[in-house]
């Protein structure tokens, strides 16, 4: 299994909804990432997990709070979000920090 | 900090043409330079890569060369098809970054290719 899935595919959620976007990967990797990309805009990095743990919060709003259960799993817990957050959400993963980055295909998300 | 330049785009070729897209970089370290590739509505895919200088990345016809002397690794392909069609971008991750920004790739704008039959 190469590839890392992410569910849903799409989401539309209002400002006061909670939800939460879903990433998993079954190659052994152990660092996984959080991607947040506009249209037309390259992705920006908002959190890295190593070893199951964070590495790095690229001073991403509290609003958005990364969850990683165990190796091969990664959430992202959503509240309160505004319409300006709404973007591709992609996940990746790598072996380690020097490798690859795989990226999952996305969630859409719009905030109503 | 690291950064990647690319050529923006968008770039309009005929099927069969020559394709290059120009990158440049500058790293603090001696980065891992990579292509990805995003096609309509999907996330992000390894074209290629190159970890030292000299080296050459290829996959699918495309190529490119890690040129430290010049800080380039420009993507070339000698006859796109429509299927090429997608935004390409250009990244580095820099592990002579301390801490663990070593983690991050940097990306360039990415470029916009269409191809037309």
């Amino acid at each position: 299994d190469t590839e890392v899935t992410q569910t849903p595919k799409h989401l539309v959620m209002g400002m006061t909804n909670k939800k939460s976007l879903k990433c998993e990967q079954h190659m052994g990797h152990r660092a996984m990432y959080w991607y947040k990309q506009k249209a037309k805009k390259p992705p920006e990095l908002m959190f890295v997990y190593s070893y199951e743990k964070l590495s790095i919060n690229e001073s991403v709003p509290s609003r958005f709070s990364p969850e990683c259960p165990n190796s091969s799993l990664l959430n992202l817990h959503l509240h309160a979000l505004q319409p300006e957050d709404s973007a591709l959400y992609l996940c990746a993963s790598s072996q380690d920090r020097a490798s690859n980055q795989f990226f999952g295909p996305g969630t859409r998300l719009t905030v109503l | 900090g690291d950064s990647v330049t690319q050529m923006e785009g968008p770039v309009t070729l005929s099927e069969e043409a020559f394709l290059t897209i120009n990158c440049t970089y500058t790293a603090t370290g001696y980065p891992s330079l990579f292509w990805y590739v995003q096609y309509p509505g999907e996330g992000l895919q390894l074209l290629l890569k190159a970890t030292k200088a000299d080296d050459k990345g290829s996959n699918k016809g495309f190529e490119a060369t890690y040129r430290k002397e010049t800080t380039s690794f420009h993507l070339e392909k000698g006859s796109v098809q429509v299927s090429d069609s997608a935004v390409y971008f250009c990244a580095l991750s820099d592990p002579g970054n301390s801490g663990g920004s070593n983690y991050k790739l940097t990306f360039g704008k990415g470029t916009l290719l269409t191809v037309n039959p």
